[in-house]
């Protein structure tokens, strides 16, 4: 069974500071994806970023960038310099290689004040 | 390149009615989803459809049934409505059945009263 943790309840903070969101994750799957959504009050999910479990390699993409660490199990995700638009509860979600399904964590609320 | 389309956007019913949802995927999508998202808590897989076969079927009781149709879309189907299935509803669609991305719509948010 896959299993996600985000230990943190809400985070707020002023706008351009920056914002790390801790995800940690089980499975027993050798091979897994991960994954990072956003869910503004609109309610709509929307994809931000994937990451194949064998590929470590930590990206930067735009203001977004994310530390994997398999010796953890961690996948955390960090916005740079946030904007009030980036408010909104910030999902990982976690797919085995066995498995259609996404087992989410039960997400990060991100409040940007300017 | 339109998105994953839902409908309605809001629904009200009350305990012991049956509710139906849609949903159309993304344009080339060929791969449905649904998940239950409780107020406050993250979504939780309900099942998966791909040509026209439940592929795969979440911890749900079969109150909760599904449905795709040959040009990929889906509906969600729900019997005997209890208080406790109020919430959104997600419809998430992918390339194929072991495609890595799910993309999702906007949701029926239901309310049972």
């Amino acid at each position: 069974a896959q299993k996600v943790t985000q230990a943190q309840t809400e985070i707020s903070v002023v706008e351009k500071e920056d914002v790390t969101l801790d995800c940690v994750y089980e499975t027993r799957d050798t091979t897994y994806y991960l994954f990072w959504y956003k869910q503004p009050p609109s309610g709509e999910l929307v994809f931000l970023i994937r990451r194949n479990s064998f590929d470590e390699q930590n990206e930067i993409s735009g203001r977004y960038s994310w530390n994997f660490q398999k010796s953890t199990s961690s996948f955390n995700f960090t916005i740079t310099a946030s904007q009030v638009v980036d408010s909104a509860v910030y999902f990982c979600a976690l797919r085995g290689s066995n498995d259609y399904k996404l087992s989410f964590g039960a997400g990060t609320t991100v409040t940007v004040r300017a | 390149d339109a998105g994953v389309t839902q409908s309605p956007t809001h629904l009200i019913k009350t305990r012991g009615q049956q509710v139906t949802l849609r949903c159309s995927p993304k344009s080339g999508h060929d791969t449905v989803s649904w998940y239950q998202q409780a107020l406050g808590q993250g979504p939780q897989f309900i099942f998966q459809y791909y040509e026209e076969e439940e592929r795969q079927r979440g911890n749900f009781p079969d109150r909760f049934s599904g449905h795709q149709f040959p040009n990929y879309s889906s509906e969600l189907n729900v019997n005997a409505l209890l208080l406790g299935d109020s919430a959104l509803y997600l419809c998430a669609s992918s390339l194929a059945l072991w495609a890595d991305t799910q993309y999702f719509g906007p949701g029926t948010r239901l309310t049972v009263l």
